[in-house]
């Protein structure tokens, strides 16, 4: 079985200066990995992927997340934050070869001024 | 714009009262999803279905019912013998039933009990 864990549930930052949102997982087979972004009464909205190939991703809105297969992690970076990246942030795992997504029970991102 | 459409927003239950959310898509997909979102605990999936006239049960099912009748329907009832029904009810869907594939939200229905 696949499990996902964040181990932080808030993280306050400054804006402008660099923020990193943790992601663990556990599994027996390979992995697919993702991050979603949530806004206050809306739905997740994809900000990456990781499926195979280079272990660095990038959004387009500045957003980075890097696959560590011996760490089982894909943390989540930005070298600066702005207030609109004030946000809930997920990240999703799912096993090769299963229908399932599982997902972390997400880090509230509050960017202060 | 392709996307998906849940509806209402917001809505209200009364004791042993069933109603039904509604999750409409155009993005011409095969596969879509329910999920339950409660504060602190993530997303958990009720039901999801890979094509027209197939579903199955997800993780928390129980005192849940849905029907996909149309590719692009996949409407979810909340009955009376689901006890603590209040949380926000997510849909979604993806091109077809497969975990490389990105799932794309709707905005949400918020259900609360009178």
């Amino acid at each position: 079985a696949q499990s996902v864990t964040q181990l932080d549930s808030q993280v306050p930052v400054f804006e402008e200066a660099p923020v990193e949102l943790r992601c663990n997982y556990s599994s027996s087979v390979s992995v697919y990995l993702f991050w979603y972004v949530q806004y206050p009464n809306q739905g997740l909205q994809l900000l990456l992927k990781y499926l195979s190939g280079s272990t660095l991703v990038e959004s387009i809105n500045g957003f980075e997340a890097e696959f560590n297969k011996s760490q089982t992690s894909f943390h989540l970076r930005k070298p600066s934050v702005h207030i609109s990246d004030t946000a809930e942030y997920f990240c999703a795992v799912s096993a090769s070869g299963t229908y399932k997504y599982i997902f972390g029970t997400g880090t509230r991102l509050k960017v202060l001024a | 714009d392709g996307g998906i459409t849940q509806s209402p927003k917001y809505l209200f239950r009364k004791e042993g009262q069933n109603v039904t959310l509604s999750c409409e898509q155009n993005l011409n997909h095969d596969a879509m999803y329910w999920y339950r979102q409660d504060p602190g605990q993530g997303l958990r999936l009720i039901y999801y279905s890979q094509i027209v006239n197939d579903f199955q049960k997800g993780d928390i099912a129980e005192g849940y019912s849905v029907s996909r009748e149309k590719k692009e329907s996949f409407p979810l009832t909340v009955t009376s013998a689901q006890k603590n029904p209040t949380a926000f009810y997510l849909c979604a869907s993806s091109i077809m039933l497969g975990t490389e594939q990105p799932q794309h939200f709707g905005d949400g229905t918020r259900l609360s009990i009178l």
